[in-house]
């Protein structure tokens, strides 16, 4: 399997709403809703955001939100924030208990 | 709450074995609502699953590094670990531990960085 597709860059400026896209096939995103997404600071592990396409963990901000269309996933931030500024990362299952990773995506706030 | 932490030699010579251990602080490896995962990360950014493994010992690991892997766990320790065989230089990355829940990697370690390199 191939990894997941994901813009390598995003940008916004605070307090605005961005959407970082991860695009794979019917056999992983488009089958099982079992999207989840990491954010990572550099030098840092990365943490997870968002589980099951949609559901956020205890403790994280309602301003992040995930979705799912057929085979994209998406990740919105809203109300931007500076230290919004790390990658993320989309993963998802890909059946026969195998995982796929994204490439990541740099976001910027301007 | 619960604490991953990775250990093991950071240089590793071509051919030879890859050898690490996650060691598991504030829970029980034996909670059998958790996978237990390794995850690496290349030089450039891009994540990759490598495999987990169940308190039991069972085992799924990723189809491309299938045939030089081998994790297990050791639960008197508290621990799991990874051996990857006939490293190369493509194998050079950040090593990640990492707890499965939900379906989803919910707490990581710091990550060892690896160098293959002779």
């Amino acid at each position: 399997q191939s990894a997941l597709t994901q813009p390598a860059s995003v940008s916004g400026s605070p307090g605005q709403s961005i959407t970082i896209s991860c695009t794979g096939t019917y056999s992983d995103i488009g089958t099982y809703n079992l999207v989840s997404w990491y954010q990572q600071y550099p030098g840092k592990a990365p943490e997870l955001i968002i589980y099951d396409v949609l559901k956020r963990p205890s403790g994280v901000s309602n301003r992040f939100s995930g979705s799912k269309s057929g085979n994209t996933a998406s990740l919105t931030i809203s109300g931007l924030q500076a230290d919004d500024e790390a990658d993320y990362f989309c993963c998802s299952y890909g059946g026969t208990r195998f995982w796929l990773f994204g490439g990541g995506t740099k976001l910027t706030v301007l | 709450q619960v604490q991953l932490q990775e250990s093991g030699p950071g240089l590793v010579k071509p051919s030879q074995t890859l050898s690490l251990t996650c060691s598991v602080s504030g829970g029980s490896i034996t909670n059998g609502g958790h996978y237990w995962s390794w995850i690496r990360q290349y030089p450039g950014k891009g994540l990759e699953w490598i495999g987990y493994v169940f308190y039991s010992g069972t085992t799924y690991y990723s189809p491309s590094l299938k045939s030089r892997l081998i994790m297990s766990v050791d639960t008197s320790q508290n621990q799991f670990s990874l051996n990857l065989t006939s490293v190369t230089a493509a194998d050079t990355s950040m090593y990640y531990c990492a707890r499965v829940t939900s379906n989803s990697f919910d707490i990581w370690g710091q990550g060892i960085m690896v160098t293959v390199s002779s």
